[in-house]
């Protein structure tokens, strides 16, 4: 079973516009982040924002939030004010929380992404 | 630049040839990762290292693919024997984690190195 799923291949939006990407996941374990990272044509991934899941409020950096609803699973980023430089690849993470010594697990599961872009 | 550093950006090799790629994180991180992605999808968990202990390994490893972080600094990623299926991008990344803590900061990735198996 998917552990993320970004179920919108592609969206659009008209520049300063909101717009929202879509990410829903699965997991039993209580302790778990999720990210989400832009990745423009140039490849390189850039971290934009992070929700943990015992988090009381809803992340918010700049013009990205997560608005995340713990109990249907989702964490879907709204990026406010669009801009054309949002034209780029969005993708959801998630790290499960596990221990061992004291150290929880790192790796990143990610969705299969988003493209965005933003007309003028 | 203080950014996650990998070299080369691009390799191109011939199948049946070796290739290594090299990872330098961001100075004070003790985590480095190692990802693959292909074209379309969403990077894929490769391994990863806490200081110079490789502590998980993917499935998607095989044999064929080692990793080392030799001090704990840079790392690399070696192929053998490459095949065309091992044509991606390879993306390294570094994070700072607390240890006896579930604090695991988030992770920066490099530009990648592009592999194209002939």
């Amino acid at each position: 079973a998917q552990k993320i799923t970004q179920t919108q291949p592609g969206m659009f939006v008209q520049e300063k516009e909101a717009v929202t990407l879509d990410c829903t996941y699965d997991t039993s374990d209580p302790s778990y982040g999720l990210f989400w990272y832009k990745q423009p044509s140039s490849g390189e991934m850039i971290f934009l924002i992070y929700q943990g899941s015992y988090d009381q409020q809803n992340a918010t950096e700049g013009r990205y939030s997560l608005n995340f609803q713990k109990a249907r699973k989702s964490a879907n980023l709204v990026i406010s004010a669009s801009q054309l430089g949002d034209s780029a690849m969005y993708f959801c993470a998630m790290r499960e929380g596990r221990f061992d010594g004291g150290t929880s697990y790192g790796k990143l599961t990610f969705g299969q992404g988003t493209i965005l872009t933003v007309h003028p | 630049d203080t950014g996650v550093s990998q070299d080369p950006r691009h390799k191109i090799t011939k199948r049946g040839q070796n290739v290594t790629f090299r990872c330098d994180p961001i100075s004070e991180h003790n985590r480095l990762y190692w990802y693959r992605q292909t074209l379309g999808q969403g990077p894929e968990f490769l391994t990863y290292f806490q200081n110079e202990a490789q502590l998980e390994k993917s499935r998607l490893l095989s044999d064929r693919f080692s990793a080392e972080r030799p001090k704990g600094s840079f790392s690399t990623l070696e192929i053998q024997r490459t095949e065309q299926g091992d044509s991606a991008m390879y993306l390294c990344a570094s994070s700072q984690a607390i240890k006896g803590t579930s604090v695991t900061y988030e992770q920066y990735f490099g530009p990648g190195t592009r592999l194209t198996v002939t």
